[in-house]
Parts: C-alpha cells; sequence; structure tokens
C-alpha cells in the first residue's frame, strides 16, 4: 500500500534552515506529483508547494517563494523540502502527499506528518 | 482563488443531515472538459487529511455513500445524509484550478455532535 514518511522536523532558530525530508513506498513514485502541506498549530491546511514527477516543474505558495525549495531524487523514492531563512510563522507540521497525476491536482495519499517549530 | 468556508463550526445530531459549504473567488470550473477542480478532505484530529471527493462530486473509494459533493462555479457543498458519530472532524474544501498552481483550502468546517 502506499506510505509516505516525513521526517527532518525539530526545534530550529529564526533564520536558520531546515532540510525535509519525505521517503515513499508502495507506488511508483517517478509517475506523481508530490505536494508538501503544513498545517500551524490549532490552525487549517496551507498548500506550500508541488513538484511535477520527473522534478521538471515546481511552484510556491507566495508565503514560501524564494526561501523554500521543493526537489525530489527518483532514484531514492524521496521528496524534499529545503527550507531557508526560517520564521516563527513557519512553524507547522509538514504533510508530504501525493497527486492523483504526474503534474499537479489533488492529493489522494498523505503522510502523518513532521513538527517544525521555529523558536529562539 | 481564495476559498471560504461556512460555517466555521456545525453540531449536527446523530443520523441528521450535515451540511458544508465552500465559495471560490472565482470559477473553478474549466469550461473545456467541463469539471470543477474542487476536493473535500476530512481531517480526524492527531490525523492526516484524507480524501473525500475530488472533481467537487466524485466519491473516493471505500468513502461511505452518506457523504456526497455538489456544486458548480463557484459555490459547493459537502452533505453527510445521516451523520455518524465517527464523522466528527475538520472538514476541508481545496480548488486544484489556478494556473501556476497555487492550491488553495478553505479554512476548515468543525463539524460536532450535537
Amino acid at each position: 500500500q502506499v506510505q509516505l514518511v516525513e521526517s527532518g522536523g525539530g526545534m530550529v532558530q529564526p533564520g536558520r534552515s531546515l532540510r525535509l525530508s519525505c521517503a515513499a513506498s508502495g507506488f511508483n513514485f517517478s509517475n506523481y506529483g508530490m505536494h508538501w502541506v503544513r498545517q500551524a498549530p490549532g490552525k487549517g491546511l496551507e498548500w506550500v508547494a508541488v513538484i511535477w514527477h520527473d522534478g521538471s516543474n515546481e511552484y510556491y505558495a507566495d508565503s514560501v517563494k524564494g526561501r523554500f525549495t521543493i526537489f525530489r531524487e527518483n532514484s531514492k523514492n524521496t521528496m524534499y523540502l529545503q527550507m531557508n531563512s526560517l520564521r516563527a510563522e513557519d512553524t507547522a507540521v509538514y504533510f508530504c502527499a501525493r497527486d492523483v497525476w504526474r503534474s499537479s491536482s489533488y492529493c489522494d495519499s498523505w503522510g502523518q506528518g513532521t513538527l517544525v517549530n521555529v523558536s529562539s | 482563488i481564495v476559498m471560504t468556508q461556512s460555517p466555521d463550526s456545525l453540531a449536527v445530531s446523530l443520523g441528521e443531515r450535515a451540511t458544508i459549504n465552500c465559495k471560490s473567488s472565482q470559477s473553478v470550473l474549466y469550461s473545456s472538459n467541463n469539471k470543477n477542480y474542487l476536493a473535500w478532505y476530512q481531517q480526524k484530529p492527531g490525523q492526516p487529511p484524507r480524501l473525500l471527493i475530488s472533481w467537487a462530486s466524485t466519491r473516493q473509494s471505500g468513502v461511505p455513500v452518506r457523504f456526497s459533493g455538489s456544486g458548480s462555479g463557484t459555490d459547493f457543498t459537502l452533505t453527510i445524509s445521516s451523520l455518524q458519530a465517527e464523522d466528527v472532524a475538520v472538514y476541508y474544501c481545496q480548488q486544484y484550478y489556478s494556473t501556476p498552481p497555487m492550491y488553495t483550502f478553505g479554512q476548515g468546517t468543525k463539524l460536532e455532535i450535537k
């Protein structure tokens, strides 16, 4: 079955960097677009970024554009989110999710999430 | 595209109908294929979201038939025909229409038992 496992979260100071990973199994990873979605404590869902199946296109929410980079290594069945210049408002649980298409649309499978806490 | 759900919270008796609304700031109906690029998700405490409905009205495999989606253009509805205890959750709509992709969610509707 489809399994997505996020890792790399933790506590980090404002202005520092962190890299999240999403390890995929149970499906042909290279055939699917992949997303990051985050959820601040007690708040709703916020879409963060998407990358197409072959890494040829990536798109970001305005709130993270220029600071975050999504990328993937299909040979390792893994997607990443490089987060730079972190701010307190980036504190959230970060979910990775699989798109139903090779490009981008909606997500049919989600990981359990990893918590990022940006605090001094 | 801004997605606005109503109400923010809702309390319904077991066995009764629950209705959640979602309005988009612009149409998410793609005219070339006549499809609405709108999904509904359910999120229970401590869990990731679960996809319920895509294309505004297509129920996903394994989703109980009491869940249904309707609407077109800018106005959409998620209906639970007969509320069960396990339906207590927060429900989100999401558009996947925008180009370039910026797939916004509604703010969520918290559904509780009355």
